[in-house]
């Protein structure tokens, strides 16, 4: 079965800051999937980014960058610049072939201006 | 853009009464999923649909769950007889295969 850890449950940093969050998964299976979901305060669920087992190229988009390590099963997420805006809580999540998502405890990120 | 859509956004109902939440996934998705988040806690796995049955289902969804896809458009979840520890955010998610999933913008469940 699919596991994925948060540990930090929460992170309060000041507006310009940069900040990582952390993700370990564990999986038995040689293909799946990584992703990061963003949930602000209106509480929808919006998609940021989806990688592959196979694909461990980082990824930067604008602010936000993404490092994907196997060896260490992590995929940490940064914010640079942080902006009151980013404040949310922010989920990991892996799928394997089955396709549904096992989520992170999430990370509740606040940014204070 | 397409998008997922939930509706209610909020319903609040007694304990031991039926509710149906309904979502209408993005028109050209296959693969349908309810998960539930309860209060400041993670997303939780429900149940998937494929192919107009169920694929995979965790073990919250009991006999008192149940879903269908009954015209080809919307996708309902229905729970028989609410329970109190039912009260939790539920989200809609479609997509296509090896794509991520989009979710809609939740239906909150309140049993009283």
């Amino acid at each position: 079965a699919q596991k994925v850890t948060q540990a930090q449950t929460e992170i309060s940093v000041v507006e310009k800051e940069d900040v990582t969050l952390d993700c370990v998964y564990e999986t038995r299976d040689t293909t799946y999937y990584l992703f990061w979901y963003k949930q602000p305060p209106s509480g929808e669920l919006v998609f940021l980014i989806r990688r592959n087992s196979f694909d461990e190229q980082n990824e930067i988009s604008g602010r936000y960058s993404w490092n994907f390590q196997k060896s260490t099963s992590s995929f940490n997420f940064t914010i640079t610049a942080s902006q009151v805006v980013d404040s949310a809580v922010y989920f990991c999540a892996s799928a394997d072939g089955a396709q549904k998502l096992v989520f992170g405890q999430g990370t509740r990120l606040t940014i204070n201006p | 853009e397409p998008e997922v859509t939930q509706t209610p956004s909020h319903q609040v109902t007694q304990m031991g009464q039926e509710v149906i939440l309904r979502c209408v996934p993005i028109s050209n998705h296959l693969y349908f999923y309810w998960y539930r988040q309860i209060l400041g806690q993670k997303v939780e796995f429900l149940v998937s649909f494929y192919n107009n049955e169920i694929s995979e289902k965790s073990e919250i969804f009991d006999d008192q769950f149940s879903v269908e896809r009954p015209d080809g458009s919307n996708f309902t979840l229905k729970i028989r007889s609410t329970k109190l520890e039912d009260s939790a955010m539920y989200f809609c998610a479609s997509k296509v295969q090896n794509t991520e999933a989009f979710f809609g913008q939740g239906t909150r469940l309140t049993v009283v």
